[in-house]
């Protein structure tokens, strides 16, 4: 069964804080990781990995992905208040996409 | 340029009772994605319909659940004689193509609810 995992499921941190958050996959005919953040109803696109190794940097976001692991994590230095959201991860197998629960971070003041 | 559009927004609807929820695509995308998310979970993939070939319905949940899309444009997603754990954000997507990668861009959902 194809299957994406996240953790935590939900965090809690201080403003300055760097978080990680780990997202793992099993699918098959597997092309690519997406992570997403979601506010309020629409997730945005953040980042699609699709080398291992390679890191994909925008601010303070980072992502990177280890294909022979099969998993990816999502880094954000200097957390803001306003980067509390949920962040999902996805498994692109071609026509599919596979989600996860998401990890929940709250980022206080 | 004119991202991903939904409506309504947002919908109550007595239980029992059919409703439509529609998605507009970005103009070009030949790929889109209708996926449904509870409270507290993970979106949950329904329906995903490219260019003129027959949609890949195997996320659909039960035979109440039925969409279409007119012209490879706008679709509409259909909910006949609705239930209570129906309720949730219905979140349509598009991309340019399919056959990945690629990535999903998302319209602001539809909350839907019944009573």
């Amino acid at each position: 069964e194809d299957k994406v995992v996240q953790s935590p499921l939900s965090l809690v941190v201080h403003e300055g804080d760097t978080v990680t958050l780990n997202c793992s996959y099993e699918v098959t005919n597997f092309r690519s990781l997406l992570w997403y953040k979601q506010e309020k109803k629409a997730p945005t696109f953040l980042f699609m990995l699709t080398s291992s190794g390679i890191e994909k940097k925008s601010g303070r976001l980072s992502s990177i992905l280890d294909k022979k692991e099969l998993f990816s994590i999502l880094n954000i230095t200097a957390t803001q208040t306003g980067d509390s959201a949920i962040y999902l991860c996805a498994a692109n197998t071609g026509n599919q996409f596979y989600f996860g629960t998401g990890t929940s971070l709250t980022v206080i003041p | 340029g004119a991202g991903v559009s939904q409506s309504p927004s947002n919908k109550v609807t007595e239980k029992g009772k059919d409703v439509e929820l529609r998605c507009d695509p970005i103009s070009g995308h030949t790929a889109l994605y209708w996926y449904r998310q509870s409270l507290g979970q993970g979106l949950e993939f329904l329906i995903y319909f490219q260019g003129n070939s027959a949609p890949d319905k195997s996320g659909l949940p039960s035979d109440r659940f039925s969409a279409e899309r007119t012209g490879g444009s706008v679709s509409t997603l259909t909910i006949q004689r609705t239930q209570q754990e129906d309720s949730a954000v219905y979140l349509c997507a598009s991309s340019p193509r399919g056959g990945g990668p690629y990535e999903q861009y998302f319209g602001p959902g539809t909350r839907l609810t019944v009573t």
